[in-house]
């Protein structure tokens, strides 16, 4: 199956500051998102993006299938952007989801 | 709306027990699935439905049995569990098998 890197494991940031996130994956995707997972276990969609770039407030995704990474920007972080967010790919087999390990992110006020 | 709703939220059950977890969104999404998730770990694809068929079994033991009623309803029966089955149980839906997932709040389980 598609193997999935998320880099770094943890990030510690100081509020306001810029952080990103990468996703590495080892064969073309159908299906790519990215997920903020809560405190509380809930998987917050972010992105939808198989390919190209996608802007939602202060964070935007970019994925480039040819290369097989993509990328989450998150600018001016606040305490409320913590938590553990996650890469998840599909290839040719549709619906069967590969998750990375995920990005612990702190951000310190 | 997006919203996949999971009952219930918290689940204790012995290892002789027999329970089911519940899944529903009406968002008349065709593809529904099962995850599996301990602490500190991602998630971990357990099935997939479409179109109310089972179309991924991720080689999960027999005492966890999925069931399909309608578009609308996945359940997941459990039986015989042990100790390390203990997790959060995540449903989610899309579209179709190609399409964005949308997750439920998850079932904590935990099996003594």
């Amino acid at each position: 199956g598609i193997q999935v890197e998320q880099s770094p494991p943890d990030l510690i940031l100081q509020e306001g500051a810029n952080s990103t996130l990468r996703c590495n994956f080892s064969d073309s995707v159908n299906n790519l998102q990215w997920f903020h997972q809560n405190p509380w276990g809930q998987l917050i969609n972010l992105f939808y993006i198989p390919s190209g770039t996608k802007q939602n407030g202060r964070l935007s995704a970019t994925t480039v299938a040819t290369e097989r990474y993509s990328l989450l920007y998150i600018s001016s972080s606040q305490t409320t952007d913590s938590g553990v967010y996650f890469c998840a790919v599909a290839g040719t087999n549709a619906g069967k989801s590969t998750f990375g390990d995920g990005t612990t992110l702190t951000v310190k006020p | 709306d997006t919203e996949v709703t999971q009952t219930p939220k918290h689940l204790v059950m012995g290892m002789t027990n027999k329970k089911s977890l519940k899944c529903e969104q009406h968002m008349g999404h065709r593809a529904m699935y099962w995850y599996k998730q301990k602490a500190k770990k991602p998630p971990e694809l357990m099935f997939v439905y479409s179109y109310e068929k089972l179309s991924i079994n991720e080689s999960v033991p027999s005492r966890f049995s999925p069931e399909c009623p309608n578009s609308s309803l996945l359940n997941l029966h459990l039986h015989a569990l042990q100790p390390e089955d203990s997790a959060l149980y995540l449903c989610a839906s899309s579209w179709d098998r190609s399409y964005e997932q949308y997750f439920g709040p998850g079932t904590r389980l935990t099996v003594t």
